[in-house]
């Protein structure tokens, strides 16, 4: 599975927009991009899911470049609960994974 | 039980000791995953298992084993705990056939003293 770059930390007004990229230049054709997010220390939450499509949940958004080296999770309007480690990681839909989560991006909502 | 039930929800263990982690789904997912997290380290992969009757390593599986005899349970097993095995533990389900994201479980802390 291709590995993913991402800051290690950002902070966000709340009521702002939150935009955090994630960088994935090895990305094969089959690979799609899945976002998690992990609050203090519950387990990590399922967020939204791409291939080369922006998509658009309750949750978030996603922004998928046409060459899908790279995206950007947005959280329209950012609120205080929102602050959380974020994930970024590419794989395989279906099938075998073997998927390894790294350090994330630590989002910081600021009142 | 809805989702992931993970169980003990912490627990501190004398070094040397056996102890085995409990994991039981109940959304009938194929895989099933073990990770740890440590401060600094982000999550990373135990063992995993693709469907029943299967398992694989991943990226840190000395010191531990896992079975998987059924569907729904995956435990996790420190047969001579150290240390450095102290550290916060997640099951994790996916619908690999649906090509869903992971469900996550709470976790469970151990501390091995």
């Amino acid at each position: 599975d291709a590995k993913t770059t991402q800051p290690t930390s950002m902070d966000c007004a709340e009521g702002r927009a939150a935009n955090l990229p994630c960088n994935h230049s090895t990305i094969s054709g089959n690979e799609y991009v899945y976002w998690y997010r992990q609050i203090h220390s519950q387990g990590p939450q399922y967020i939204i899911h791409g291939l080369k499509n922006n998509e658009t949940n309750e949750m978030a958004s996603l922004i998928i470049t046409e060459d899908r080296k790279s995206s950007t999770l947005i959280l329209p309007h950012a609120t205080l609960r929102d602050t959380a480690v974020y994930y970024c990681i590419v794989s395989r839909s279906g099938g075998y994974q073997k998927v390894t989560f790294g350090i994330g991006t630590k989002l910081q909502v600021i009142p | 039980i809805a989702g992931i039930t993970q169980a003990p929800t912490s627990q501190i263990l004398a070094a040397g000791r056996r102890m085995t982690l409990r994991c039981t789904q109940d959304m009938r997912h194929n895989a099933m995953y073990w990770y740890r997290q440590d401060l600094g380290l982000g999550l990373r992969l135990i063992h995993y298992s693709n469907t029943a009757g299967t398992t694989g390593k991943g990226e840190v599986p000395d010191g531990y084993s896992v079975s998987r005899a059924n569907t729904d349970d995956f435990p996790l097993t420190l047969a001579s705990a150290v240390p450095s095995q102290t550290s916060v533990y997640f099951c994790a389900t996916r619908d690999s056939d649906r090509g869903s994201g992971y469900t996550f479980g709470s976790g469970t802390r151990l501390t091995v003293v």
